[in-house]
């Protein structure tokens, strides 16, 4: 059983582009959470989904910002006209099914934007 | 009211000596406190996890503790091996709500040979 796979791992990006970060969850894990973990800082929460559904994204700016988990494939964390202060390291984690608390982090994605 | 308060924010042990990191928070509504330990370049791994209907859970060289009325619980591992040198993050959750995680600011351990 595969762990939680995202990519890509490096991701650089000039000022106003997009950069999508793609994030596959274990077998048999239908939840996922998007964190955000900025340089020498603790792991933010940003949003979290259930297949097809946005179930709480709280943890999200406002704007330039969304994601979404479709029925078949993995689930993407899109931001729009990124800004210097987007730099940072996105992981998502996943959840069982069968229930139960472990969440299981990928390797994460690191965004430098120039 | 959502937040976890973690110390120290790094720490340098001797091998073989004992490594304690202590968490603090105010939510009552937590139900679920683990630890999670990571490596530079890699994600954060579960490393022990305790609800708040016991007051200590050991596996291995880990032990957390957890004073439910003070509101505060640490990671204390025993015989520290440079191996265990990496970054320590508390979180917590309330698992009937979504169990997203809560995280502190991290410990960066050094465990010097």
């Amino acid at each position: 059983n595969a762990g939680v796979m995202q990519n890509p791992r490096h991701l650089v990006r000039r000022r106003g582009q997009e950069a999508r970060l793609r994030c596959s969850p274990m077998k048999g894990h239908s939840h996922v959470y998007w964190y955000r973990q900025l340089p020498e800082e603790g792991l933010k929460f940003m949003v979290y989904l259930q297949k097809e559904n946005i179930i709480d994204e709280s943890g999200m700016p406002k704007e330039r910002f969304s994601a979404e988990f479709p029925k078949e494939g993995p689930s993407i964390l899109r931001i729009q006209q990124v800004v210097r202060g987007d730099s940072a390291a996105y992981f998502c984690a996943s959840l069982s099914d069968r229930g139960g608390n472990i969440q299981y982090f990928g390797a994460g994605t690191r965004l430098s934007v120039l | 009211q959502q937040q976890v308060k973690q110390s120290p924010q790094s720490l340098i042990v001797q091998k073989g000596g004992i490594s304690i990191i202590n968490c603090a928070y105010e939510n009552t509504a937590f139900d679920y406190f683990p630890w999670y330990q990571q490596f530079p370049g890699k994600g954060p791994a579960l490393l022990i996890a305790i609800r708040p209907d016991v007051s200590e859970k050991k596996e291995g060289r880990f032990t957390i503790s957890f004073n439910k009325s003070a509101k505060q619980f640490s990671l204390h591992i025993m015989d520290s091996q440079p191996g265990d040198s990496a970054t320590y993050f508390c979180a917590a959750s309330i698992r009937t709500s979504g169990s997203r995680l809560t995280f502190g600011e991290g410990t960066q351990l050094t465990v010097n040979p």
